[in-house]
């Protein structure tokens, strides 16, 4: 089973700031990863699938970068709405997993 | 447009059996382009992958859970239906149904979650 290994659990960023968010995978999982949104209360939000395709309606500032074992998802500058949880999950091969995510938090 | 809504018991007694139905629309559950997996996530936690099941009726499940669970479907009622047996405190947490796109290899869609309490 593939584990996914997010850093940092916490990134304290401002408003404007460029926010870097690095997933590692046990093996390499090609380019079957994908990056989502969560915010309290709500059910994760899709943002990045096939390591670094936008889905529908993601803004730009949001890219993801990477194959095999070595991801990275970037937000080029804060917005406010985008201080959140950001999980990642590969599918390489079932089962699937997610990543113990990363909180971007107001500094 | 595909929607999810998750539906069950709200508190459980440990030991108990949890059996939860994920009712979807905008979509078939034959579509070989699509599938149902269900995700949990205990409070204050990391989203965890349970089950899945694809449109021709074969079934993932996760390493460690393996054991207690069971995904099936009713395609004509568009119902996915995951079973825990031998609940415990430890499996508190939102449920989630999510919308699979083989194209994307992602979840396009979820549901809003319900939250299960196991307590006695």
């Amino acid at each position: 089973e593939i584990v996914l290994t997010q850093s940092p659990a916490t990134l304290s960023l401002s408003a404007g700031e460029r926010a870097t968010l690095s997933c590692r995978a046990s093996q390499s999982v090609s380019t079957y990863l994908a990056w989502y949104q969560q915010k309290p209360g709500q059910a994760p939000r899709l943002l990045i699938h096939d390591a670094s395709d936008r889905a529908t309606g993601i803004p730009a500032r949001f890219s993801g970068n990477g194959s095999g074992t070595d991801f990275t998802l970037t937000i080029s500058s804060l917005e406010p709405e985008d201080f959140a949880v950001y999980y990642c999950q590969h599918r390489s091969s079932w089962p699937l997993s997610f990543g113990g995510g990363t909180k971007v938090e107001v500094k | 447009q595909a929607t999810l809504q998750e539906s069950g018991p709200v508190l459980l007694k440990p030991t108990e059996t949890l059996t939860l139905t994920c009712t979807v629309s905008g979509f078939s559950l034959s579509n070989p382009r699509m599938g149902v997996s269900w995700i949990r996530q205990p409070p204050g936690k990391a989203l965890e992958w349970l089950a899945h099941i694809f449109s021709d009726d074969e079934k993932s499940y996760s390493t460690s859970l393996e054991t207690r669970l069971t995904i099936s479907k009713d395609t004509s009622k568009s119902q996915v239906v995951l079973t825990m047996t031998n609940m415990d405190p430890v499996d508190t947490a939102t449920y989630y149904c999510a919308l699979y796109l083989s194209d994307f290899d992602a979840f396009d869609i979820w549901g809003q979650g319900t939250m299960v309490t196991v307590s006695s």
